[in-house]
């Protein structure tokens, strides 16, 4: 069985900072991919950034990188330079096997509040 | 259209009556996919439907929910007999089914307010 575990309810970070989300993983599929979504208060869900299991390098896009470390199952989203924008709900997910689709299992995200 | 598109936004109903939610994918994905986003449960997983393959239900809470997609397209989730308890946002994404990311987009959601 799959599984997610974001331990964190909620974070605080001043704007301009550095933050780190935490998000660990547990699966038996060799072959698997990791996500990152946003949910800001008006309810979309808003890809972030993808990490598969095979891939050498952690992901980035702009602000946000993936902190990918497979022997400890982890893979925790940075987000740099925080913005007020930023505040918002993030969610970690998990879709396992080798087919390009495929249900993805979440965790119960984090609150992430940004101050100025 | 651009996005994912549901309806209604909002739906309000008495328990006992049933309900359809509507699911419009992104042209040209073929992947579609109902969650449920509850307070107590957080995001789940209900069905999910690739091309014509049978669709994986395996995560329908009960036989009182069903989804069906007609020409590949279009999805409506039905919910019979409508349950206090399956008060929550339905979302629905959809994805490409090539290539190694195919991140699922998902629509703005409805609501289900069941009194």
């Amino acid at each position: 069985a799959q599984k997610i575990t974001q331990t964190q309810p909620g974070m605080f970070v001043q704007e301009k900072e550095a933050v780190t989300l935490d998000c660990t993983y547990d699966t038996s599929d060799p072959s698997y991919g990791l996500f990152w979504y946003k949910q800001p208060s008006s309810g979309e869900m808003i890809f972030l950034i993808y990490q598969g299991s095979y891939d050498q390098q952690n992901a980035t896009e702009g602000r946000y990188s993936l902190n990918f470390q497979k022997a400890r199952k982890s893979a925790n989203l940075v987000i740099s330079a925080s913005q007020l924008g930023d505040s918002a709900m993030y969610f970690c997910a998990m879709k396992s096997g080798g087919t390009s689709y495929g249900k993805l299992t979440f965790g119960q995200g984090t609150i992430l509040t940004v101050h100025p | 259209g651009a996005g994912v598109s549901q309806s209604p936004s909002n739906k309000v109903t008495e328990k006992g009556k049933d309900v359809e939610l509507r699911c419009d994918p992104i042209s040209g994905h073929t992947a579609l996919y109902w969650y449920r986003q509850s307070l107590g449960q957080g995001l789940e997983f209900l069905i999910y439907f690739q091309g014509n393959s049978a669709p994986d239900k395996s995560g329908l809470p009960s036989d009182r929910f069903s989804a069906e997609r007609t020409g590949g397209s279009v999805s409506t989730l039905t919910i019979q007999r409508t349950q206090q308890e399956d008060s929550a946002v339905y979302l629905c994404a959809s994805s490409l089914t090539s290539g190694a990311l195919n991140e699922q987009f998902f629509g703005p959601g409805t609501r289900l307010t069941v009194l």
